[in-house]
């Protein structure tokens, strides 16, 4: 499945480090998602953006900072993380302005020593 | 905010047998319930979803059923087979909050040859 990418597929990070999640969709959608899925837990919604515009801020901590330059492309920048913070973080997309179908990316499994 | 909660946490089920799970709901502004299947190492993807506007939806093997005046909706599969083995989260949406889902804590489903 192609319609929503990731990188990396994998990372693992120091939590003096700084890094970034980088997602793409080529589904011509205009919102896209940011999600946090850990063990034992629901999918966590972190951040929404439609028409390149941040809607929602779920009480994400600042180390945590997105990225949408235009309607294909999100960005997750990681600094200083905690080892809580390891996780599967997924990128979704869909069309904007209603309840619409999400389609997610295959996520990046991050690990914070 | 909204609340879903789900059960059960971890069912297992014979191959042929149907399997049942539930999800209640708080807020009654819900209008949107999607189900979403993850299968291990991939990525969530939407199986069926239901609009409060209607009480039961199918498709094929799979049916989901609504109950706005209880606020819970369920996930029914049939004829179980070995491939539906995989976590299933529900979620819950409503209109004008730009695509936010709600998810449940998931289920894994277990169907033993």
């Amino acid at each position: 499945e192609t319609g929503v990418t990731q990188t990396p597929r994998h990372l693992v990070m120091g939590m003096t480090n700084k890094k970034s999640l980088k997602c793409e969709q080529h589904l011509g959608h205009n919102a896209m998602y940011w999600y946090k899925q850990s063990a034992k837990k629901p999918l966590e919604l972190m951040f929404v953006y439609s028409l390149e515009e941040r809607v929602e801020n779920n009480s994400v901590p600042s180390r945590f900072s997105p990225e949408c330059p235009n309607s294909s492309h999100l960005f997750l920048h990681l600094h200083t993380l905690q080892p809580e913070d390891s996780a599967l973080y997924l990128c979704a997309s869909s069309q904007a302005g209603g309840l619409e179908t999400q389609y997610f990316g295959p996520g990046t499994r991050l690990l914070v020593l | 905010g909204e609340n879903v909660e789900q059960h059960p946490s971890t069912l297992s089920v014979q191959e042929g047998d149907s399997a049942v799970i539930k999800c209640t709901y708080s807020d009654s502004a819900s209008n949107y319930f999607p189900w979403y299947k993850q299968e291990l190492g991939k990525r969530p993807q939407l199986i069926i979803d239901i609009r409060s506007n209607v009480g039961e939806k199918k498709d094929q093997r799979i049916a989901v059923t609504l109950n706005k005046t209880a606020k819970h909706f369920s996930l029914h599969i049939t004829e179980t087979q070995p491939e539906d083995s995989a976590v299933y989260f529900c979620a819950a949406s409503w209109d004008n909050q730009g695509g936010k889902l709600i998810f449940g804590q998931g289920t894994e489903l277990s169907v033993k040859p």
